[in-house]
């Protein structure tokens, strides 16, 4: 079975310092991976994604993420955070293209100090 | 404007009844699903359907029961069985079956609390 690993629970940056959020993954196939990210008690907003292709994502936002297949991961960079980036970011895998439903990490809760 | 509804976004509910919480989508996906989310757990899936009068359970399905009536609607039902109902609830939709390259549309949740 797939899963996801996020290593960091909380991350506090500065606003205009540069962000990067870890995803690990298992899966035997060729996945597909999604960031998304949520206001709180809000719903999930898709951050971007990978299917295929080229291994750097562009995403909204400023984000990007970069799809590693030897280290199994997929982690997104922001050269520089703002204040309204605060949220819980989720990172998750998907089989059949998704059409299974997704496995998504536990969450990386983001904290942009002034 | 083309989304996911879920309703009612909160709920309160007595030990020991059954409570629905309602999914519509007009998005035209084929393909929806429900999530739990429990502080500091993720998302897990609970069930999932990809075409009407058909559904799948996912990881966490005891203690739930859905249905599939119509292509737009994907109500969960959290029974007396589920020992822990307490939960944010997401739903979600995606445009079509195995094999499509396509991310799920997420609706703002049903926060439902047992009292």
């Amino acid at each position: 079975a797939q899963s996801v690993t996020q290593p960091d629970i909380h991350i506090t940056v500065s606003e205009g310092a540069s962000l990067e959020l870890r995803c690990n993954y298992s899966y035997g196939a060729t996945p597909y991976l999604f960031w998304y990210v949520q206001s709180p008690g809000q719903g999930l907003q898709l951050l971007l994604k990978y299917f295929s292709g080229d291994t750097l994502v562009q995403g909204i936002k400023g984000f990007e993420a970069e799809f590693k297949r030897s280290q199994s991961s997929f982690n997104v960079r922001k050269p520089s955070v703002h204040w309204s980036d605060a949220a819980e970011y989720f990172c998750a895998v998907g089989t059949g293209g998704g059409a299974d439903g997704l496995t998504f990490g536990k969450g990386t809760h983001l904290i942009i100090q002034p | 404007d083309g989304g996911i509804t879920q309703s009612p976004k909160y709920l309160f509910r007595k030990e020991g009844q059954n409570v629905t919480l309602s999914c519509e989508q007009n998005l035209n996906h084929d393909a929806m699903y429900w999530y739990r989310q429990d502080p500091g757990q993720g998302l897990r899936l609970i069930y999932y359907s990809q075409i009407v009068n058909d559904f799948q359970k996912g990881d966490i399905a005891e203690g739930y029961s859905v249905s599939r009536e119509k292509k737009e609607s994907f109500p969960l039902t959290v029974t007396s069985a589920q020992k822990n109902p307490t939960a944010f609830y997401l739903c979600a939709s995606s445009i079509a079956g195995r094999g499509s390259n396509t991310e799920a549309f997420f609706g703002q949740g049903t926060r439902l609390t047992v009292v």
